[in-house]
């Protein structure tokens, strides 16, 4: 069974400029959720992706967006890019139908914006 | 809204002495708490759930609705204890919606010889 894995490790870009960050789901899970987790600060929700579509936003602006392919792998698109979206960015995934809502979690992107 | 706060961002203790990381919640509704731990260059993991009841590496966690606590703790800390915990509330808008982890903002366990 292979785990969460996400890429690039890590990233640097200049503040205006646009990124994306890419998550491969755990075997047979098909949900995805990104975190950004800012430094010295819990994860916060960015969105989940169900089925190809986005199904449900935490309190991020709308050049935050995201893709879900059939193979369940995601990814992570940021425009215009802030100084403040320095942070670790998580992709967790899970299955939907599952009890149990335990989320799966990869080891993350250091996105660094100067 | 759903909130989660842990209060001590750092706490240190000794091996063999008692370890509680304090957790509280806010949530209107039923909670579904969680532990996550992170180990120092790890990846961060799924330590306990409370719907679960189970013990892991020593670990417990009693959910207190009456308090909106879920403290964990562990009589006898190990040196290998030592990283970071994380108290996490999953809510549901139900049905087939989305399902979310709002976390707290940790607390850095560090455990001396």
């Amino acid at each position: 069974e292979t785990g969460v894995t996400q890429s690039p490790t890590h990233l640097i870009k200049t503040r205006g400029q646009q990124v994306t960050l890419r998550c491969s789901s755990q075997s047979g899970h098909n949900t995805v959720s990104w975190y950004q987790q800012a430094l010295g600060q819990g994860p916060q929700f960015i969105f989940q992706y169900y089925r190809e579509e986005e199904n449900g936003r935490g309190n991020f602006p709308p050049r935050f967006s995201g893709l879900q392919f059939p193979n369940y792998s995601s990814e992570l698109n940021v425009n215009a890019l802030e100084l403040d979206d320095s942070a670790l960015y998580l992709c967790a995934s899970s299955v939907r139908e599952f009890t149990y809502n335990e989320q799966f979690f990869g080891p993350g992107t250091r996105l660094t914006v100067l | 809204a759903q909130r989660v706060t842990q209060p001590e961002k750092l706490l240190s203790v000794f091996k063999g002495a008692p370890v509680e990381l304090k957790c509280n919640y806010s949530y209107s509704g039923s909670p579904e708490l969680f532990w996550y731990v992170q180990y120092s260059r790890q990846r961060l993991q799924l330590l306990l759930r409370h719907i679960s009841r189970e013990s892991i590496k020593g670990f417990t966690a009693d959910l207190n609705k009456g308090e909106t606590s879920f403290h964990l703790k562990k009589p006898f800390a190990q040196e290998e204890d030592s990283a970071m915990y994380y108290c996490a509330l999953f809510t549901n808008a139900g049905g087939t919606s989305y399902g979310k982890l709002t976390f707290g903002q940790g607390t850095i366990l560090t455990v001396h010889p």
